[in-house]
């Protein structure tokens, strides 16, 4: 069966730097999500994506978030400047169509760690 | 926007018990899945139900989406059931629960 794939499983990062989670939704899936879930807490939506758009965003996603499909495989998710509270599992998802009624399909998720 | 609330928020079981975890839902939605989120940290898909019954295993789920709720049935627990349980609904993105944590006691 088709997964979706996310690396690193686990990033270590120094506060202030960059970090990009990268991950492979289903080939022939057409939107694309990313969620987080802080240690604890229940998992977030961050951003939705369909067709090399934002769809939507939620307040979370603030300017220090940015996503992009860089090739026709990649979904990936930039932090630009990381902060102690980004630290979070992050998890991918990917939709085949625009149904309302289609299932998410949900990667692994990386663990962000920020020191 | 849609609230999505969970039931237990915890729940301790000898092994071999039977349970009903509980997802109460605000507003009709188009989607529901149950997530089981092991000790790594993955969530791992158990069941799509946005209506019906389901069942694979030990595990089964029923979606009234009439009355807005949803329930997952662990029966004879093994400790390897231990984890969040989590209750996902929405249209086009996804709402969580705040989860059902489960312990399997040996």
């Amino acid at each position: 069966e088709p997964e979706v794939t996310q690396t690193p499983s686990h990033q270590v990062t120094q506060m202030g730097q960059e970090v990009i989670l990268r991950c492979v939704p289903i080939s022939n899936h057409l939107y694309f999500y990313w969620y987080r879930q802080i240690l604890g807490q229940k998992v977030e939506f961050l951003v939705s994506f369909y067709n090399n758009e934002i769809s939507e965003k939620s307040e979370i996603f603030d300017d220090q978030f940015s996503v992009e499909r860089p090739d026709g495989s990649n979904f990936t998710l930039k932090i630009r400047s990381t902060k102690l509270e980004d630290s979070a599992m992050y998890f991918c998802a990917s939709r085949k169509t625009g149904l309302a009624t289609d299932t998410q399909y949900f990667g692994p998720g990386t663990r962000l760690t920020v020191l | 926007g849609i609230q999505v609330e969970q039931s237990p928020p915890d729940l301790i079981l000898q092994e071999g018990a039977n349970s009903t975890l509980r997802c109460n839902f605000s507003d009709s939605v188009n989607n529901l899945q149950w997530f089981h989120q092991n000790p790594w940290g993955q969530l791992i898909n158990l069941f799509y139900i946005p209506s019906g019954t389901k069942q694979n295993g030990r595990l089964s789920a029923t979606t009234v989406a009439t009355e807005r709720y949803s329930l997952l049935y662990i029966s004879s627990s093994q400790t390897t059931d231990s984890g969040v349980y989590f209750c996902a609904v929405g249209t086009y993105k996804y709402i969580f629960g705040t989860g059902t944590r489960l312990k399997v006691l040996a």
